[in-house]
C-alpha cells in the first residue's frame, strides 16, 4: 500500500489560497488520489480524486504530476469555515482497503 | 437511506462486556468499511467488505473484534470482552462502488464506544 506524508498543520488567513501537499512515493499504477476533509465531530467527507494531471470541481482542485509521486488540493480564497483536518489518501481502483495517514490540520485566522 | 445509519451513537459499557456497533449503509452501496478513530488521530483502517464478502480484516486488532455483513447490506462490529483501550469513536463508512475508483466514502455519524 502506498504511504501518505502531508504536513501536520498549516495556518492562513481568509481570502488566501492554500496549497496542502501529499507525497505518495510508492503509488501504484491501480492507484487513485483522494482528498477528505473532517471537521471536529463529524465523519470524514470527500472533497475530490483524481488519477493524474488536474482535476477540478466547485470546492477544490487537485494538482498531479506526471510521476504522480505528489499530488497538491488547491483550495481557492478560504474562509474560516474551511478550518478542519485534510487527509490523502491512495486507493487501488479495483478494490482495496482505503488507509487514512495522519492529515493535514488547516487553520483559517480572520 | 438517505445516509449512513449507525447505532447506537453513544454506548457506555463495562470491561468485560460485549457490545455490538450496527451500520446500516446507504441504499445499494456495494462497500462497506469500518474504521476505528482516537481522538486527534487520523481514522484506522478496521476491517471492509465488498457485498457480503469480508474482503480485507487486517486492520482487526486481536480476535475479540469481528464483523459480519451476511446480506451485503447492513453491517454489525462485535467487540467481545471490552477493554478500556477500546474506548474511541468507530465510524462507519459505504461506498457505491468497490474499491478506489469513484470510492467516495460516505461515512456515518459514528459510534462513540466509551469502556469503564
Amino acid at each position: 500500500l502506498a504511504k501518505t506524508t502531508q504536513p501536520i498543520s498549516m495556518d492562513s488567513y481568509e481570502g488566501q489560497e492554500v496549497n496542502i501537499t501529499c507525497s505518495h512515493n510508492n503509488i501504484a499504477t491501480n492507484d487513485y488520489i483522494t482528498w477528505y476533509q473532517q471537521f471536529p465531530s463529524q465523519g470524514p467527507r470527500f472533497i475530490i480524486q483524481g488519477y493524474k494531471t488536474k482535476v477540478t470541481n466547485e470546492v477544490a482542485s487537485l494538482f498531479i504530476p506526471a510521476d504522480r509521486k505528489s499530488s497538491t488540493l488547491s483550495l481557492p480564497r478560504v474562509s474560516l469555515s474551511d478550518t478542519a483536518v485534510y487527509y490523502c489518501l491512495v486507493g487501488d481502483y479495483q478494490g482495496g482497503k482505503l488507509i487514512f495517514g495522519q492529515g493535514t490540520e488547516l487553520s483559517v485566522k480572520p | 437511506g438517505a445516509g449512513v445509519s449507525q447505532s447506537p451513537r453513544y454506548k457506555v459499557t463495562k470491561r468485560g462486556q460485549d457490545v455490538a456497533l450496527r451500520c446500516d449503509p446507504i441504499s445499494g452501496h456495494v462497500s462497506l468499511y469500518w474504521y476505528r478513530q482516537a481522538l486527534g488521530q487520523g481514522p484506522e483502517f478496521l476491517t471492509y467488505f465488498n457485498y457480503e464478502a469480508q474482503q480485507d480484516k487486517s486492520g482487526l486488532p486481536n480476535d475479540r473484534f469481528s464483523a459480519e455483513r451476511p446480506e451485503g447490506s447492513i453491517s454489525t462490529l462485535t467487540i467481545q470482552r471490552t477493554e478500556q483501550r477500546d474506548s474511541a469513536m468507530y465510524r462507519c463508512a459505504s461506498s457505491r462502488t468497490a474499491g478506489g475508483q469513484g470510492g467516495e466514502l460516505f461515512f456515518g455519524e459514528g459510534s462513540r464506544l466509551t469502556v469503564l
